[in-house]
């Protein structure tokens, strides 16, 4: 079963318009982390974020805004006011306390900010 | 700070030759990842190590694939004999021992078997 679910394959955007970008975990462990990466064109994987189980809050850096849901099992990543640059595909990855280093990443998310 | 470093960055060669793509991990870290992208199945990991010892390596394909650390500063991945189903985007990340530390990846190589 897949362990980290990103459904929406591709988004195109206007600029300026704000998008979130869904991703849903699943897991036994009540410890557990979950990242978000960018890659950009160029093709590099870019580390954004990391949230821990035991943390709930939001959080925001600039345009970034990370919303973390226990009960829904989400780790959903908002862009708001959207730029060219943001164009980039977005994975969500899972790591279990239980399984240390091994990082579960979904399928990634294509997003095109259209200028 | 020096990040990951990959080498080549491109390799396109012929079926058949051996192929030895190279890694540099951020200084400090020890634990070292090999991942295989590709459209159809995606990000995969290939094989990880911990303090150079190869701790789990299920998602090499087949025997033609090996990963050798020798040493904390330098990791190697080789494909003997190369295929054309091989050509992929080959990435290698590293992070810090602690559990569930951040990977940090390399630029990638772009390998084209042909």
């Amino acid at each position: 079963a897949q362990k980290v679910t990103q459904a929406q394959t591709e988004i195109s955007v206007v600029e300026k318009e704000d998008v979130t970008l869904d991703c849903v975990y699943e897991t036994r462990d009540t410890t557990y982390y979950l990242f978000w990466y960018k890659q950009p064109p160029s093709g590099e994987l870019v580390f954004l974020i990391r949230r821990n189980s035991f943390d709930e809050q939001n959080e925001i850096s600039g345009r970034y805004s990370w919303n973390f849901q226990k009960s829904t099992s989400s780790f959903n990543f908002t862009i708001t006011a959207s730029q060219v640059v943001d164009s980039a595909v977005y994975f969500c990855a899972l790591s279990e306390a239980d399984t240390g280093n091994q990082f579960y990443f979904g399928t990634g998310t294509s997003l095109t900010v259209i200028p | 700070d020096a990040g990951v470093i990959q080498s080549p960055r491109h390799e396109v060669t012929e079926m058949g030759q051996e192929v030895t793509l190279r890694c540099k991990p951020i200084s400090g870290h020890n634990s070292l990842f090999w991942y295989r992208q590709t459209m159809m199945r995606g990000l995969e990991l290939l094989i990880y190590f911990n303090n150079n010892v190869p701790i789990d390596d299920s998602g090499m394909p087949e025997d033609r694939f090996s990963a050798k650390m020798p040493n904390a500063s330098f990791s190697t991945l080789k494909i003997q004999p190369s295929e054309p189903r091989d050509s992929a985007v080959y990435f290698c990340a590293s992070s810090f021992d602690g559990r569930n530390q951040p990977q940090h990846f390399g630029d990638g190589t772009r390998l084209s078997i042909l």
